[in-house]
């Protein structure tokens, strides 16, 4: 059962932050966080692992809690170069090793 | 340059006729894997492997056949495409033992009329 990401979409000026969650019925081992523009390949982000853990990547940062089941990705003081669908994939404690599920992803548009 | 290739980029062909679509990695990676994308469903896994010779099922391999003989090489295989595997098309890869950080490929948009 693929995570659950939300919202399906934002809309944020320059400069103001966004929260995207992705959350999961099943325990996980890891999350991995893309994004992709339009027309292009997804990008990595950052990964995160079972145990919790907060990651930080220019203002791009995420956290993972083991409790929920749930990660969050924090953008702050966005550009427009933020703009593109951001998808979460995962990886289940009880698959093999290397089976990845993804998120629907979620839509962010940063205007002037 | 770090890269996966695929090719064909785009492939426009007909049901029931036989197509690979290639991918390569030059990054010595051991993970390899095969996503489709449709509008509003995200990135499905079809195939991946742990390394040489090492395969196994994602959530969607149905129709869909690979193999690795060789590390830096995925190919995808549909033996008898049909107009449901109508698609955008990612080869990725990783160096960590697991589904990690995950480099793609440029995509290959695939037409099956």
């Amino acid at each position: 059962q693929q995570p659950v990401q939300s919202p399906q979409a934002v809309i944020l000026r320059e400069g103001e932050d966004a929260v995207i969650n992705c959350s999961s019925s099943k325990a996980l081992y890891s999350v991995h966080w893309y994004r992709q523009k339009h027309g292009e390949a997804p990008v990595f982000l950052m990964i995160l692992l079972k145990g919790g853990e907060q990651k930080g990547h220019e203002k791009i940062s995420a956290s993972f809690n083991e409790k929920k089941q749930q990660s969050s990705l924090y953008l702050t003081a966005s550009q427009l170069s933020y703009s593109g669908t951001y998808f979460c994939g995962t990886e289940f404690l009880e698959t093999n090793a290397g089976k990845s599920t993804f998120g629907d992803g979620t839509t962010l548009t940063v205007k002037p | 340059e770090a890269q996966v290739t695929q090719n064909p980029r785009y492939l426009i062909t007909v049901t029931g006729k036989k197509l690979t679509v290639t991918c390569s990695q030059n990054m010595n990676h051991e993970y390899m894997s095969w996503y489709r994308q449709d509008p509003g469903l995200g990135l499905r896994q079809i195939y991946y492997s742990m390394n040489v010779e090492v395969t196994d099922k994602g959530d969607v391999p149905e129709g869909y056949k690979v193999s690795r003989k060789e590390k830096r090489n995925f190919p995808l295989i549909l033996e008898s495409p049909s107009p449901n595997q109508t698609s955008l098309y990612f080869c990725a890869s990783s160096s960590g033992g697991r589904a990690g950080e995950q480099y793609f490929g440029p995509g290959t948009r695939l037409t099956v009329t």
